[in-house]
């Protein structure tokens, strides 16, 4: 089993440019996220996904899309990227969330530069 | 306000030596407590996880205590490696429908030779 894989590793964006990060998994999980990383601060969750064709806002959401249009994938949008959005962005995914869940499972994270 | 906080913010220690890293939460109500190891440029692996009325568990060298009266936790490694180098998150997972995991800073651990 490959885990959570996130495609690309590194991105270099100009400000206003948009892109998209893939992350998919092979576990059959039900639930999917989307983290970023900044020095000095704990992960914080973007958005999630508690299945197919769902989607949910986490902490941070601002300027971020997302879609699980099908179960093992989980795609994060930037529609016009700004420099604060540079950031590590990891995905991870679980069998659940509810009532603490289950361990999440980790990609090894996008290194994502605005310019 | 749901918080985790970690300590030392960073640690150096040789090789072979032991240490102990702590972990203060004020996240109620509570359901369990990860910690997770995340080496340089990699995602966070799980170590181990707590619910309320477990006081401690193993995973190989790494020793998690968990007091949910003071609501401290402490992650122990014993005869230090250098593979150990990384940060170390402490995560508290709240009760309920929503779950919400709300994560520490880390605490960045260099072991030398």
């Amino acid at each position: 089993n490959a885990g959570v894989t996130q495609t690309p590793k590194f991105r270099v964006l100009k400000t206003g440019q948009s892109m998209t990060l893939l992350c998919a998994q092979d576990m059959n999980h039900e639930y999917m996220y989307w983290y970023r990383q900044d020095p000095g601060m704990g992960l914080r969750l973007i958005h999630y996904s508690v299945g197919e064709g769902t989607t949910a806002k986490g902490e941070v959401p601002d300027g971020y899309n997302v879609s699980r249009l099908k179960k093992q994938n989980f795609l994060l949008g930037l529609e016009s990227a700004a420099p604060s959005q540079t950031s590590v962005y990891f995905c991870a995914s679980s069998w659940t969330r509810q009532f603490g869940g289950d361990t999440q499972y980790f990609g090894p994270g996008t290194r994502l530069t605005v310019l | 306000k749901n918080q985790v906080e970690q300590s030392p913010q960073s640690l150096i220690i040789l090789e072979g030596k032991n240490c102990t890293l702590q972990c203060n939460y004020t996240v109620s109500p509570f359901s369990n407590l990860r910690w997770y190891k995340q080496d340089t440029g990699r995602g966070p692996v799980s170590l181990t996880i707590m619910t309320f009325s477990e006081n401690t568990k193993s995973n190989g060298r790494y020793t998690a205590t968990l007091d949910a009266d003071t609501k401290q936790s402490s992650l122990h490694i014993t005869a230090s490696q250098l593979s150990d180098s990384a940060s170390y998150i402490c995560v508290v997972s709240e009760w309920g429908s929503q779950g919400n995991l709300i994560f520490g800073k880390g605490t960045k651990l260099s072991v030398k030779p």
